[in-house]
């Protein structure tokens, strides 16, 4: 089983659309998860944190589920620009500590 | 924006060269990682530092070497480059490993 665990879509949307994408996670002891955003030939950046109480920024919506050990990203009222892989990342703490990524999830947003 | 810079951005160079991609961050970071990329593939961690004079291998087995003689500076050296080390590299520095990872714009290499 993977570290971490996406559905690499793609999700096809049209504009105005809500998404979700989930992501799953081996590491109980876990304790950091951030979503980033890729974009093509580019680096990924920061979308956000995942706090335990979930947050909030704008249109997106990040959650965190331990007890079945997976995080989630909503995006509403989806936006051309919003077109990019979304990349799950987690901390590893397995002998030594490591950010793992997640695969991406590649969303296309459509007029 | 992320104070941490890639150089070369873009890379064409003959098979059995050896070459330095350098990396440097301004935040005073004691983590920093390389990772290489594919295009539309995932990320695969080959190396990573904690610190001044301290590097480990990363998940992928690379040919590449590194160093970390200065906190802010993580050079990756290929010795013979070859055909199948054509990728982009990226760079990233964190505060922690509990902390979000900044990335550099990558080195986009080309082995011909």
């Amino acid at each position: 089983r993977k570290e971490v665990e996406q559905d690499p879509g793609p999700f096809n949307v049209p504009e105005g659309a809500t998404v979700a994408f989930n992501c799953t996670y081996s590491n109980s002891a876990s304790q950091s998860f951030f979503w980033y955003r890729q974009d093509c030939r580019k680096e990924p950046k920061l979308l956000m944190s995942v706090y335990s109480s979930g947050n909030e920024d704008g249109r997106f919506t990040a959650q965190l589920n331990r007890a079945s050990q997976y995080i989630s990203l909503l995006i509403r009222d989806s936006k051309l620009s919003d077109s990019a892989t979304y990349l799950c990342v987690v901390n590893m703490n397995t002998g030594f500590q490591k950010l793992v990524f997640g695969t991406g999830t590649r969303l296309l947003v459509s007029p | 924006e992320a104070d941490i810079y890639q150089t070369p951005r873009y890379l064409v160079i003959g098979t059995g060269k050896k070459i330095t991609l350098e990396c440097s961050q301004t935040m005073g970071h004691d983590k920093m990682y390389w990772y290489q990329q594919d295009p539309g593939m995932e990320l695969h961690l080959i190396h990573y530092s904690y610190g001044v004079n301290s590097t480990e291998k990363g998940d992928l087995s690379s040919e590449s070497t590194v160093s970390r003689i200065r906190t802010e500076h993580f050079p990756l050296t290929l010795e013979s480059a070859r055909p199948s080390h054509t990728s982009q590299y990226l760079c990233a520095s964190s505060v922690t490993v509990n902390t979000e990872a900044f990335f550099g714009q990558g080195t986009r290499l080309t082995v011909v």
